[in-house]
């Protein structure tokens, strides 16, 4: 139990466009959902946090005009990088909170590496 | 604020050898959780252990153990006869209850096991 998936696993995309993912817990309700972006050999840094039905909350130093979080459902967020550029080129991993709902119960996504050219 | 320090970068070992990865701890509150996790070449992070901060028993499951001792705020993991398959980035982590309910990551230590 307690599957998150994410969509796509990889992406790449040219410089200027914008590119949507997908971040789904498969058996179990999220109320909430984290994203988190990974650097090349560095830790997870959160972005942004995510509750169904509000916007998100979003760390500081995060663009939120740049990257659009929409929670949407119970099951699904989703991550827009908008206008994209080499420098957001990155691996992003979502998390749910599990059944219990807390923030201490996290449960990841596998991924999505973005390669803007 | 809450911080999570891994000082070891990266270490090497020979198959079969014991290896213990470091972790310190920094947080105000009294109410928090720790883990560890473990990231493949794939990327997908893998849930090892979680420990609250009022249980401080130490763990061991198969050929991993976690000494938790809040006297020096540290979360070390130690794997026994470590294997290739064992080679990994691991992550130690922390989320204080009482106050940011936000996972801070230690910045990783990436585990080499030579065959």
């Amino acid at each position: 139990g307690a599957v998150v998936s994410q969509h796509p696993s990889r992406v790449i995309c040219k410089s200027g466009t914008s590119v949507k993912i997908e971040c789904r817990s498969l058996d179990f309700q999220a109320t909430t959902m984290f994203w988190y972006r990974q650097f090349p050999k560095k830790s997870l840094m959160l972005m942004a946090t995510s509750n169904e039905g509000s916007k998100a909350t979003y760390e500081q130093g995060v663009e939120k005009d740049k990257f659009l979080i929409n929670h949407a459902s119970l099951t699904l967020s989703t991550l827009t990088v908008t206008s994209a550029h080499p420098e957001d080129s990155s691996f992003y991993i979502c998390s749910a909170s599990g059944p219990t709902g807390g923030p201490n119960e996290q449960y990841f996504g596998p991924g999505t590496r973005l390669t803007v050219t | 604020a809450q911080k999570v320090t891994q000082a070891q970068t990266e270490i090497s070992v020979v198959e079969k050898e014991d290896v213990t990865l470091d972790c310190v701890y920094e947080t105000r509150d009294t109410t928090y959780y720790l883990f560890w996790y473990k990231q493949p070449p794939s990327g997908e992070l893998v849930f090892l252990i979680r420990r609250n901060s009022f249980d401080e028993q130490n763990e061991i499951s198969g050929r991993y153990s976690w000494n938790f001792q809040k006297s020096t705020s540290s979360f070390n993991f130690t794997i026994t006869a470590s294997q290739v398959v064992d080679s990994a980035v691991y992550f130690c982590a922390l989320i204080a209850m009482d106050s940011s309910y936000k996972l801070i990551f230690g910045s990783g230590t990436r585990l080499l096991v030579r065959p």
